[in-house]
């Protein structure tokens, strides 16, 4: 059973770091791309970055780039998202997901439950 | 980038009655590989989203048969066929064939 835990969020102060973390099992972890997708309080869904099975292609939403940086570690099944110069509408749910699966070519099958991250404005 | 554009942004329903919902892209979802990565999620309150089709038509593993996908191109449809209490909740479209990934606004799904 694919599993994606979240972790890191938190309240933290405009211009301040965080850093989450999903931890994955249930699937050969170095084999495929994963995302992070965030979603504000009452707003809809926006894809923030993803990162390619070996860590070389790490695309970013023009909101974050520059300030967010997407990273994955295969030894530990463990992808993270570095935040820095974090801004009131950062504040959102965090969401990791599966962003492709081979046995049927779908994206975005699976997701974690989400970690909050708050940045007062 | 790709803007997703949905439709109706609420759509109330009787229990047992279909429900449709539209989506639109900017340009067309076509990759290079041939496919259409056009995918619909079902958000239900409190829970994260979950998959229901993928690449236009194609169900995700244990999603109803009563959801249903079609389209080509730039227009795609979601369809219950018959809303049960458990299909309350937001839908979105969102496309996956060229980065940045995009989702529709979203259509809410309540029963009248």
């Amino acid at each position: 059973e694919v599993k994606l835990v979240e972790s890191g969020g938190g309240l933290v102060q405009p211009g301040g770091s965080l850093r989450l973390s999903c931890a994955a099992s249930g699937f050969t972890f170095s084999n495929y791309p994963l995302s992070w997708v965030r979603q504000a309080p009452g707003k809809g869904l926006e894809w923030v970055s993803s990162i390619s099975a070996s860590g070389d292609d790490t695309p970013y939403a023009e909101s974050v780039k520059g300030r967010f940086t997407i990273s994955r570690d295969n030894s530990k099944d463990t992808l993270y998202l570095q935040m820095s110069r974090l801004r009131g509408e950062d504040t959102a749910v965090y969401y990791c997901t599966k962003e492709w699966d081979k046995s049927d070519d779908s994206h975005y099958g699976y997701w974690g439950q989400g970690t909050l991250v708050t940045v007062p404005s | 980038d790709i803007v997703m554009t949905q439709a109706p942004l609420s759509s109330p329903v009787t229990l047992g009655q279909p429900a449709s919902i539209s989506c639109r892209s900017s340009q067309s979802l076509v990759h290079s590989n041939g496919n259409s990565y056009l995918s619909w999620l079902q958000q239900r309150p409190g829970q994260p989203p979950r998959l229901l089709i993928y690449k236009i038509s194609n169900r995700f593993s244990g999603v109803p048969d009563r959801f249903s996908g079609s389209g080509a191109g730039t227009d795609f449809t979601l369809k219950i066929s018959r809303v049960e209490p458990e299909d309350v909740g937001v839908y979105y479209c969102m496309q996956t064939t060229q980065f940045p990934h995009t989702f529709g606004g979203g259509t809410k799904v309540e029963i009248k």
